[in-house]
């Protein structure tokens, strides 16, 4: 078992552009969660998905982020344009389905937005 | 009031010594209580699981919940330097198709040798 694999582990990028998270959850997991991790704010949940399908993005702070599951075997999150309290570290997490599971966090990644 | 309030520390212990890691919360409707390690530049993992009030033992880690008092607690007994990490309780409703955790913001914990 391989585990929630998440990349790039860094990136910096120029306030503007557009930045793209990847997720490849664990296989078989039924859920997949994106949270953002700040000193400030701890770990909030941006969005999950069961089966693919978004089931609620709530947490989605802005009209900038969005994020897509094509198939059960990866996501993206994606802001565009990013802005400089974007920077954070985001985290993907992946769970079997079924009264309660636990959370399987990917290692995450960190963002600077200059 | 925040949903789940959580003492960010940093705590700073020796080897061996007993440490009481702690949580309090105002939604009553929380059912699940979690203890997540999270080791630095790491993702948490879970490492304690309670369901509604009581106690739960894993060999030097205990977990309580006093739903009564909306607290819940931690303790790492003999505590060793491996310890050191950042420690977050996490909650949720036991609410059907909910699979939204809350996280408190975490207590930073430091076992000296």
């Amino acid at each position: 078992d391989a585990g929630v694999i998440q990349s790039p582990r860094h990136e910096v990028t120029e306030m503007g552009q557009e930045v793209t998270l990847r997720c490849k959850p664990i296989s078989g997991h039924d859920y997949l969660f994106w949270y953002r991790q700040t000193m400030m704010r701890g770990l909030e949940l941006l969005i999950y998905f069961n089966n693919n399908v978004p089931i609620d993005d709530s947490g989605m702070p802005e009209d900038r982020f969005s994020a897509k599951m094509p198939n059960a075997s990866f996501s993206t999150l994606k802001i565009q344009p990013s802005e400089p309290r974007d920077s954070a570290v985001y985290f993907c997490a992946s769970s079997l389905e079924g009264g309660w599971r636990p959370l399987h966090f990917g290692n995450g990644t960190r963002l600077t937005v200059t | 009031q925040k949903e789940v309030e959580q003492d960010p520390g940093p705590l700073s212990v020796p080897e061996g010594a007993i440490v009481s890691l702690n949580c309090t919360y105002s939604n009553s409707a929380f059912q699940y209580f979690m203890w997540y390690r999270q080791y630095s530049r790491k993702g948490p993992e879970l490492l304690m699981y309670t369901y509604s009030s009581g106690n739960k033992e894993d060999g030097r880690f205990t977990a309580q919940v006093d739903k009564s008092s909306k607290y819940i607690s931690l303790f790492i007994r003999d505590s060793q330097p491996s310890d050191s990490a950042t420690y977050l309780c996490a909650m949720k409703n036991s609410g059907g198709s909910n699979y939204k955790l809350t996280f408190g913001k975490g207590t930073l914990l430091t076992v000296n040798p």
